[in-house]
């Protein structure tokens, strides 16, 4: 079956280690975006690609990076951790389309200290 | 700009009705609704697109205003299993995808 997967799925890291957490997708959607959850802020987007080299920034994107080589996987990076970046990070595809709904992945949630 | 879900919570005895609303400052193409359980993801419920119908998922339903960006979802005779923290994500024409998620809101459902 097709699918959305995250991995880790839970990391520990030192503040100013670099991370990168990864997303891939089966469904061959054009579409993909990271989001972090935070108690009290709901999902705010870092980054979104709508197709291969394709990025953009989302709202909280300072001290994040993606990169899209295939249309199956979009990597986010931490460049230099921060313990403010501790957080459940979520990715999410969709088809392509306006009105195309998200499906997430099951979350990784990191722990910087 | 993020939507405004109200309430931030409800409590609900098994068979009760609870109603979430949620306001945008935008004009809307589209409203999904998503619930999320503890510790897992948001899993996806169902959509209203602009000019569409009312939609509907078991007892859930909802509906959107358009001239007034606003949409509710409608939780009828609830269940256990409708325990959890419930988002509504905002689409525009403009926006190509991207989503616009509300704070959430949290329901409890009790025996």
């Amino acid at each position: 079956d097709a699918e959305i997967t995250q991995s880790p799925r839970h990391k520990i890291t030192e503040t100013g280690r670099q991370v990168t957490l990864a997303c891939h997708q089966t469904w061959n959607h054009n579409n993909m975006f990271w989001y972090r959850q935070d108690l009290g802020h709901g999902l705010r987007l870092i980054h979104y690609s709508y197709g291969v080299q394709d990025t953009n920034k989302g709202e909280v994107s300072d001290g994040y990076s993606v990169s899209r080589s295939n249309t199956e996987d979009l990597p986010l990076t931490l460049e230099s951790a921060a313990s403010s970046q501790t957080s459940v990070y979520f990715c999410a595809s969709s088809i392509g389309n306006a009105g195309e709904t998200q499906y997430f992945g099951p979350g990784t949630r990191l722990l910087v200290l | 700009q993020q939507p405004v879900q109200s309430p931030q919570a409800v409590i609900l005895r098994e068979g009760e009705d609870a109603v979430i609303n949620c306001s945008s400052s935008k004009a809307l193409y589209s409203v999904h609704w998503y619930r999320q359980k503890h510790g897992e993801a948001p899993v996806f419920l169902m959509i209203l697109l602009k000019g569409g119908e009312q939609k509907g998922h078991e007892k859930i339903s909802a509906s959107f205003n358009e001239k007034k960006q606003q949409s509710s979802l409608y939780l009828t005779a609830s269940q256990l299993s409708y325990s959890g923290t419930y988002f509504c994500g905002t689409g525009t024409t403009d926006s190509w995808g991207k989503l616009q998620f509300g704070a959430g809101t949290q329901v409890v459902v009790t025996p």
